[in-house]
């Protein structure tokens, strides 16, 4: 079956810290891979994707994300975390698979940068 | 532009009541998404659509029904209302694939409903 994992339900880091919110997957064929952020009482908003490529992809707000087909991975990362940050953090995967249009989220992550 | 709408922000309903989710996008979208979000669980699929007059089921369709007439209107419909659909509903839109590949989905602010 295809899958996202996020294995962590929280990752706490101190402001100014780099932060790795860690996504692995597991899906046929080459995926589509995205990150999202949720504050509370919103909706998801996109942050970056991978595509093909650059392994490392940049995005909003100073994320990054790398992707590592070895390790079916595709964590997030920011060199220097801002309380700001703090929010759940979705991995989403779209197969690459002909007529499919899903996509597959894992199960949030919430990240809470201290000050 | 504002994007994804959906009404209404709250709702209680009691068993058995019915009601519609509305949901609508001004982004010409062709690709729009039905979700529900439980503590813990992430986000699973209820239903989507390709375009107007095209939907399929996603991960969790029982309970609901959609209808897309339009590429703007993507309404959920709840016949008969249950405490396991208490949850947060979002509604997402999407081009599909464009001249950069695959594209990002679009969310609206949620709907809120409670079961009782």
């Amino acid at each position: 079956a295809q899958s996202v994992a996020q294995p962590e339900d929280q990752v706490n880091v101190a402001e100014g810290n780099p932060l790795t919110v860690k996504c692995t997957y597991s899906v046929s064929g080459n995926p589509y891979l995205f990150w999202y952020v949720q504050y509370p009482n919103r909706g998801l908003q996109f942050l970056l994707k991978y595509i093909t490529g650059d392994n490392l992809v940049k995005g909003s707000y100073g994320f990054e994300a790398e992707f590592n087909k070895s390790q079916t991975s595709f964590h997030l990362k920011k060199p220097s975390a801002l309380v700001s940050d703090s929010a759940l953090y979705f991995c989403a995967v779209r197969p690459f698979t002909s007529g499919t249009y899903k996509y597959i989220f894992g199960t949030g992550t919430r990240l809470k940068v201290l000050a | 532009n504002a994007g994804v709408t959906q009404t209404p922000k709250f709702r209680i309903l009691k068993i058995g009541q019915s009601m519609t989710l509305q949901c609508a996008q001004d982004m010409n979208h062709n690709y729009m998404y039905w979700y529900r979000q439980d503590p813990g669980m992430g986000l699973k699929l209820i239903y989507y659509s390709v375009g107007a007059g095209i939907t399929d089921k996603g991960e969790v369709p029982n309970g609901y029904n959609v209808s897309r007439s339009t590429t703007e209107d993507f309404p959920l419909r709840l016949e008969l209302a249950a405490p396991s659909q208490t949850s947060v509903y979002f509604c997402a839109s999407s081009y599909g694939t464009s001249g950069s590949g695959v594209d990002e989905q679009f969310f609206g602010p949620g709907t809120r409903l409670t079961v009782l």
